[in-house]
């Protein structure tokens, strides 16, 4: 069965404090891995997609790479506006088109 | 350019009512998908539309759900005889095509309260 894990669940910064969100994922084959940050009460917003082992997107202080069963969401200083949920969703192979499997997100908290 | 759209915003019903919801993808986007997110649970998918094929409805719940989609454009999630588990907010999402790793983009959702 496809499964998405993402840690931590929660994370707490300070305003510049760098770090790292994980998705760890288990499918039988990879079309796509989505970022997506979901602010209190919207629907989640586009961030990165990534198909394979080694790429990596940048956008301004966020960058995304991806491994063969894993993909991280680096923060570079973040601020205060930065504080949302990230969501990380896979595309397995063999699935429906339409398809996608989703992490239970990262509740991300930048203090001033 | 205008995102995807969903009507109501939010829908506060009595358990065994119908509900319909609304979802307007982008313009020129050919293929929609509906979610479901309830509280603490993640992102679940229920079905999704691709031009004129058959719909992909392995993600619906119970029969009491059931969507179409007209013209290739707006589609409607009709809920017949709503419970209480069924509050969520529904999500509706639009990507270009749907030939797989295509990025979909979501609308802001409805939130649906079934007293």
């Amino acid at each position: 069965e496809d499964q998405v894990t993402q840690s931590p669940e929660a994370l707490r910064l300070q305003e510049g404090e760098s770090s790292s969100l994980n998705c760890s994922y288990t499918v039988s084959g990879l079309r796509g891995l989505f970022w997506y940050r979901q602010d209190p009460g919207k629907g989640p917003e586009f961030l990165f997609t990534l198909y394979s082992a080694g790429e990596e997107k940048e956008k301004e202080r966020l960058k995304a790479t991806l491994t063969k069963k894993e993909s991280f969401l680096h923060i570079t200083a973040p601020k205060p506006e930065d504080s949302a949920t990230y969501l990380c969703a896979v595309h397995p192979r063999g699935t429906s088109y339409g398809k996608l499997t989703f992490g239970q997100g990262t509740i991300l908290t930048v203090h001033p | 350019g205008a995102g995807v759209s969903q009507s109501p915003s939010n829908k506060v019903t009595e358990k065994g009512k119908d509900v319909e919801l609304r979802c307007d993808p982008i313009s020129g986007h050919t293929a929609l998908y509906w979610y479901r997110q309830s509280l603490g649970q993640g992102l679940e998918f229920l079905i999704y539309f691709q031009g004129n094929s058959a719909p992909d409805k392995s993600g619906l719940p119970s029969d009491r759900f059931s969507a179409e989609r007209t013209g290739g454009s707006v589609s409607t999630l009709t809920i017949q005889r709503t419970q209480q588990e069924d509050s969520a907010v529904y999500l509706c999402a639009s990507s270009l095509a749907g030939g797989g790793g295509e990025t979909q983009y979501f609308g802001p959702g409805t939130r649906l309260l079934v007293l």
